[in-house]
């Protein structure tokens, strides 16, 4: 079955840039997105189609996609960022009809 | 502003069918849109469990394709997860959300608080 592939964790200092990649085969073809959780709570989409940013989510988070890798930057982290991350594509049928999520990455702010 | 909240008991029993509800506010379920399930194991991951449109057309995660039934109640403006035979492998916090596919895109947004379903006997 399609895997996206996250690394478990990914440590910065406040005002650091943190960057968090998400692998998988199809990423050339399908758009991601991005979801960040906090402990208790929701995820929310904090990236989607690659690096398109809803409204009320910061500038500070961007989003890029070069091959088979996507790429979730957060520039100037600040403490509230700390959270695990989410990247999510269509499975790789290209019917857009399945999900797959990765593993999830778990950001520390130092 | 379009919000959602899952109810359904919180504890169900090894063999049993866990049934949770997903009411939506701020939107008609008949107006288009698909709506998704997806879980998260204590200290894991999300998975996906399936989707519905408004028309009831469903699609399902494959690995839980013949356990999964979801349906929709547009008069209630609500839809609603079945999922039979549970084994303590399908503890979990249990989220609906808005799922959108657009062209060439799909994606969760907004997402409901969850509630955690734990089997048990």
């Amino acid at each position: 079955s399609y895997e996206l592939t996250q690394p478990p964790s990914v440590s910065v200092s406040p005002g650091q840039t943190a960057r968090i990649t998400c692998s998988g085969d199809a990423l050339p073809k399908q758009y991601a997105y991005w979801y960040q959780q906090k402990p208790g709570q929701a995820p929310v989409l904090v990236i989607y189609k690659d690096s398109e940013r809803p409204s009320g989510i910061p500038e500070r988070f961007s989003g890029s996609s070069s091959g088979t890798t996507v790429t979730l930057t957060i520039s100037g982290v600040q403490a509230e960022d700390e959270a695990d991350y989410y990247c999510q594509s269509a499975d790789s049928s290209g019917t857009y009809q399945g999900v797959v999520f990765g593993g999830g990455t778990k950001l520390t702010v130092l | 502003q379009v919000q959602l909240q899952e109810s359904g008991p919180g504890l169900v029993k090894p063999s049993e069918t866990l049934s949770l509800t997903c009411a939506v506010s701020g939107y008609s379920i008949s107006s288009g849109y698909y709506w998704g399930w997806i879980r998260q194991p204590p200290g894991k991951g999300l998975e996906w469990i399936g989707s519905i449109y408004h028309s009831g057309s469903t699609y399902y995660n494959p690995s839980l394709k013949s356990r999964v039934t979801i349906s929709v109640d547009t008069s209630k403006n609500q839809f609603s997860l079945k999922l039979s035979s549970v084994t303590a492998a399908d503890t979990a916090v249990y989220y609906c959300a808005r799922y959108r596919i657009e062209m060439a895109s799909n994606w969760f947004d907004p997402w409901g608080q969850g509630t955690l379903v734990t089997v048990s006997s």
